[in-house]
């Protein structure tokens, strides 16, 4: 069993509706948790982090987090073309090194 | 706030050679983490600073891997008599704890 587990995709949505990105980790010692979005060729850019159970909006993004399922998603309202790349989520233990899924590749068509 | 900086951008060597990277974390983050992301897959830890001390490696290090920061500042990755599977985006991210923030990598590639 990977540490980190992500549906590698392609998810495909229309321009304007909810995204949903869905990530399992397998480590239940796992702290802090993060959504990066990764342009092809580009390196990855944080988007979102959550460390306690429930919901965190910030702006179009809302992370959910739900330790006892050992679970993190990623929404992302209002999805637009600009948003089409692959999203890694993230898992960190103790503050130190991070455990990545291998991503799910997301395309948003006008 | 400049950014995590790596030089350089692209590498291409012959199999067998050496190479070095470089990386210049963001100013006021004392930990470094050096990573390493191949075609498909999400970056692979390879090993983490903080401040100067090498505090830990992956068993996926192997022998012909090292890293130093030797003032606590920038961070170098070498990789001696490297091999095809060496072949890879190397990943530097910094934090000061908290969350990490990469800079844009060093692809390489091995003729």
């Amino acid at each position: 069993q990977k540490e980190v587990e992500q549906n590698s995709g392609p998810l495909s949505v229309p321009e304007g509706a909810i995204a949903s990105l869905n990530c399992t980790y397998s480590d239940r010692g796992s702290q802090s948790f993060f959504w990066y979005r990764q342009y092809s060729g580009k390196s990855p850019e944080l988007i979102m982090f959550i460390y306690s159970n429930g919901d965190k909006e910030d702006g179009r993004f809302t992370a959910q987090l739900n330790k006892a399922s050992q679970y993190v998603s990623l929404l992302i309202r209002d999805s637009q073309p600009s948003d089409s790349a692959t999203y890694l989520c993230a898992v960190n233990r103790d503050n130190n090194d991070m455990r990545f899924g291998a991503g799910t590749r997301l395309t948003v068509k006008p | 706030d400049t950014g995590v900086s790596q030089n350089p951008r692209h590498k291409i060597t012959k199999r067998g050679q050496n190479v070095t990277f470089r990386c210049d974390p963001i100013s006021e983050h004392n930990r470094l983490y050096w990573y390493r992301q191949t075609l498909g897959q999400g970056p692979e830890f390879l090993t983490y600073f903080q401040n100067e001390a090498q505090l830990e490696k992956s068993r996926l290090l192997s022998d012909r891997f090292s890293a130093e920061r030797p003032k606590g500042s920038f961070s170098t990755l070498e990789i001696q008599r490297t091999e095809q599977g060496d072949s890879a985006m190397y990943l530097c991210a910094s934090s000061s704890p908290g969350p990490q923030h990469f800079g844009d990598g060093t692809r390489l590639s091995i003729l």
